[in-house]
């Protein structure tokens, strides 16, 4: 059972579109940190956010932890074929195990 | 700098073998994870070592897995008598095991038992 709940499964967009990926839960979360993984490789982490309610923006990426940290949401503006790959939201709690969501797969078509 | 490293990148085994599969951490990392990861899911927890300590193994789906840590660094996890649903990329990962520590993940092992 996934404690973290992505959607939409897949994504595919025209570069230069935006895109919103959705990570819930109904635990709450000490932390809360953003993957990307492309095909053959391990997840490369793009940011933790810990308190609720932050934004943290990244170049064209923009992450937003809910205020009552059970959720987070991933945005990307203008959305360029580099940023094609599986986006993995990860928890933590009070210890060390970080629990992952099942990915968002997105594809940004030339 | 060396990041983490894993061997073999593919494994092709018969049901019933026993493989091994290795995780070379970052220098300096107290912490090593191994996680699995099957097509369509997320990660799946397996086990976790921190420094000294007693592994965390509670996410060892039977008792077929185990997995050690030599000397603080190298890790092996072990899979006896494969069965075809271990079939999955199993990755490891390090970090200096604080809190909202990063995770720095190998390129993963690929498991295939047929």
């Amino acid at each position: 059972t996934q404690l973290l709940e992505q959607s939409p499964q897949f994504l595919s967009i025209q570069e230069g579109e935006n895109l919103t990926v959705y990570c819930n839960s109904s635990s709450v979360f000490s932390s809360l940190q953003w993957y990307r993984q492309e095909p053959g490789e391990g997840p490369v982490l793009l940011v933790t956010v810990v308190t609720g309610g932050e934004v943290k923006k990244l170049k064209r990426l923009t992450f937003q932890f809910g205020d009552a940290r059970k959720d987070s949401s991933l945005h990307i503006t203008a959305a360029q074929p580099g940023d094609t790959g599986l986006y993995l939201c990860a928890g933590g709690g009070t210890g060390y195990k970080l629990s992952f969501g099942a990915g968002t797969t997105v594809t940004v078509r030339a | 700098g060396a990041g983490v490293s894993q061997s073999p990148s593919n494994k092709v085994t018969e049901k019933g073998k026993d493989v091994e599969l290795r995780c070379d951490p970052i220098s300096g990392h107290t912490a090593l994870y191994w996680y699995r990861q099957s097509l369509g899911q997320g990660l799946e927890f397996l086990i976790y070592f921190q420094g000294n300590s007693a592994p965390d193994k509670s996410g060892l789906p039977s008792d077929r897995f185990s997995a050690e840590r030599t000397g603080g660094s190298v890790s092996t996890l072990t899979i006896q008598r494969t069965q075809q649903e271990d079939s999955a990329v199993y990755l490891c990962a390090s970090s200096f095991g604080q809190r909202h520590s990063p995770l720095h993940f190998g390129n993963g092992t690929r498991l295939t038992v047929t």
